[in-house]
């Protein structure tokens, strides 16, 4: 079974919807991490959390909340989508700052 | 903001032919990673450096970390259709420590 888990795999939803992307991890890890990747632009960071009671902004964080509900838990919502934030979203763990980072499978979302 | 440009975006050769990515900012990081993205997946962790001048092999791949730790190489020789994927390199330290800062991504396709 996969340690990062991400869900949906594939999203298509209409601007102004309130969407939420959910991962899990099993890896025991207190560091979770999203980004969005968009083509030519590499991984964005989105929304880091260091450990259940602690949430940080990324680089990018407008239009995004997110929700830690456990350590294995981790969710971005998009509270009223819009088209340019149709990207490939990744959730990621770490167990120590600078570590390895640990990639779920990747969820797709078009924002028509 | 601490930045990472990647060269090149994209690289198209054929099997057998040697390669270099590089990734350069002028920020300096405690450690740089390099990652591997095949497509539906999320990236997959290659090798860390962290100290400057270090240099790492892993097969065929040479990773290289600058002696001021601003910048790395990636050289693969003899490259194979299984290199194929996207190669992104991601610092960590200074402004961005606890998470990762990644460049733009390197597209390599290799042909049979």
């Amino acid at each position: 079974d996969a340690d990062v888990t991400q869900t949906p795999r594939n999203r298509i939803t209409k601007t102004g919807k309130r969407i939420m992307l959910e991962c899990s991890q099993t890896k025991g890890h207190d560091r979770m991490y999203w980004y969005r990747q968009d083509p030519g632009l590499g991984l964005r960071l989105i929304y880091y959390s260091f450990d259940v009671k602690d949430i940080n902004k990324g680089e990018i964080s407008d239009g995004y909340s997110v929700s830690r509900q456990a350590q294995a838990k981790f969710s971005l919502s998009l509270e009223s989508a819009i088209p340019n934030q149709t990207a490939l979203y990744f959730c990621a763990t770490s167990n120590t700052a600078g570590g390895t980072q640990y990639f779920g499978p990747g969820t797709r979302l078009l924002v028509l | 903001t601490q930045l990472l440009e990647q060269s090149p975006q994209f690289l198209s050769i054929q099997e057998g032919e040697n390669l270099t990515v590089y990734c350069n900012s002028s920020s300096v990081f405690s450690s740089l990673q390099w990652y591997r993205q095949e497509p539906g997946e999320g990236p997959v962790l290659l090798v860390t450096v962290v100290t400057g001048g270090e240099v790492k092999k892993l097969k065929r791949l040479t990773f290289q970390f600058g002696d001021a730790r601003k910048d790395s190489s990636l050289h693969i020789t003899a490259a194979q259709p299984g290199d194929t994927g996207l190669y992104l390199c991601a610092g960590e330290g200074g402004t961005s420590y606890g998470k990762l800062t990644f460049g733009q991504g390197t597209i390599l396709t290799v042909h049979p």
